[in-house]
């Protein structure tokens, strides 16, 4: 069984740069979730998506959004990029949710000069 | 606003040795999560924590939780090098999020 991937798995941007970020799940998982991981804030809860809907957001600001395809597949986007926004960005995927074994991609890692 | 605590923060140990990571959080959730981290790797999920009391079990690593005192434990029983690593625990808030706490860098000594 494939596992979760994410690409590209390096990136680097310029300040005020948008950036899309890719996530394919493993199949049959239908709950897609995004953090962001920086040696400063630690691990952070982005958003989840389910079903084609976000269900569940973390504490960023509009610049942060994503999208589900019916495949399941998810998509993050950052626009109007700043340095801080240089992180580690995972994506899990999972059955049903948070309650399910949640499985992670290798991550995005984007470098905001 | 829902604060998770772990501690100690790092944590360095003898292999055949016991220890243990707690994770305190300051609102009420009766949901939580351990998953571990390898140097520059990605995370992995380690245990579901659904309800008070709940324990469970993977080898040498036990995790319970303790809704009523907020607190989750996890505990590592005749540590090998193998279980080096950075832990993190997260607890749900239901239809809002999640959130993680610092982490604990545990390295196991020969």
């Amino acid at each position: 069984k494939a596992g979760v991937t994410q690409t590209p798995r390096y990136l680097i941007k310029t300040r005020g740069q948008q950036v899309t970020l890719s996530c394919s799940p493993i199949s049959g998982h239908r709950s897609v979730s995004w953090y962001q991981q920086t040696p400063g804030q630690g691990l952070q809860f982005l958003f989840e998506y389910f079903s084609e809907t976000q269900r569940n957001k973390g504490n960023f600001p509009g610049r942060f959004s994503g999208r589900q395809f019916s495949n399941s597949r998810s998509e993050m986007n950052v626009s109007t990029l700043e340095l801080g926004d240089s992180a580690l960005y995972l994506c899990a995927s999972s059955l049903q949710g948070f309650t399910d074994t949640q499985y992670f991609g290798p991550g995005t890692r984007l470098t905001v000069l | 606003e829902l604060k998770v605590e772990q501690n100690p923060l790092f944590l360095s140990m003898q292999e055949g040795k016991n220890y243990t990571i707690y994770c305190n959080y300051s609102t009420t959730s009766d949901r939580l999560y351990w998953y571990r981290q390898d140097p520059g790797k990605s995370l992995e999920s380690l245990f579901v924590l659904l309800s008070n009391g709940a324990v469970k079990q993977e080898g040498r690593l036990m995790a319970s939780l303790d809704t009523k005192a907020r607190l989750s434990t996890l505990h590592i029983t005749a540590a090998v090098h193998d279980l080096s690593a950075t832990y993190f625990c997260a607890v749900d808030k239901g239809a809002q999020k999640l959130v993680f706490g610092q982490g604990t860098r545990l390295t196991i000594n020969p």
